[in-house]
């Protein structure tokens, strides 16, 4: 079955630009996580929903940075005013459940701001 | 505040050797360890997990309480092991995932 699916897989941005980075998580997959990734780091944690309910957004960095799963699906990362800071990977997983189950990874999206 | 430390972040052996991945990891409660690997351009994926107490790959992990630690190790490294290797730590009532900042392991012929 097809797995976690992210667009754009590549995003230049000027600075001062607001950008949408879009997931597609596994079909039925209650829980979705997205994570940063600056270069030569480990994935950092953003956000998570589960279905349509955003219960943790800690790890967002600014106001600048907002996210949404409207329906229970889909996702999109929001970020407005993007600055040269903001230029990572951006990570989606899924999961079927909530609990201890795996996270399944999207592919990323690689956003630089020039 | 919960935190994972892989102190390598490079690591080459020959084929055939053992080869160990170090994972160190602070966090006051009860910690659910994991290992994820990425393959040259592929997603990231699980490789284990500490709970299953499995092999895969011919990989294993032992969660250490005492040491804080959950090294990654492998008796016989294969070119195909060739990879970054990411200690993650599951936390909070969602389980998102803290991770390392990776070892990029080079397996050599």
């Amino acid at each position: 079955g097809a797995g976690v699916s992210q667009s754009p897989r590549y995003k230049v941005a000027k600075r001062g630009q607001d950008v949408a980075l879009r997931c597609d998580p596994i079909s039925g997959h209650v829980s979705l996580f997205w994570y940063q990734q600056a270069l030569g780091q480990g994935p950092e944690f953003l956000t998570y929903f589960q279905n349509e309910a955003q219960l943790d957004k800690s790890g967002l960095p600014s106001d600048r940075f907002f996210a949404e799963r409207p329906e229970g699906s889909v996702s999109t990362l929001k970020i407005q005013r993007t600055q040269q800071e903001d230029s990572a990977v951006y990570l989606c997983a899924s999961s079927p459940g909530t609990g201890m189950y795996e996270q399944y990874f999207g592919p990323g999206t690689r956003l630089t701001v020039t | 505040a919960q935190r994972v430390t892989q102190p390598e972040k490079l690591l080459s052996v020959f084929k055939g050797a053992p080869v160990e991945l170090k994972c160190n990891y602070s966090y006051s409660g009860s910690p659910e360890l994991f290992w994820y690997v990425q393959y040259s351009r592929q997603r990231l994926q699980l490789l284990l997990r500490h709970i299953s107490r499995e092999s895969i790959k011919g990989f294993t992990a032992d969660l250490n309480k005492g040491e804080t630690s959950f090294h990654l190790k492998k008796p016989f490294a294969q070119e195909e092991d060739s990879a970054m290797y990411y200690c993650a730590l599951s936390r909070g009532s969602a389980r998102q995932l803290t991770f390392g900042s990776g070892t990029q392991l080079t397996v050599l012929p």
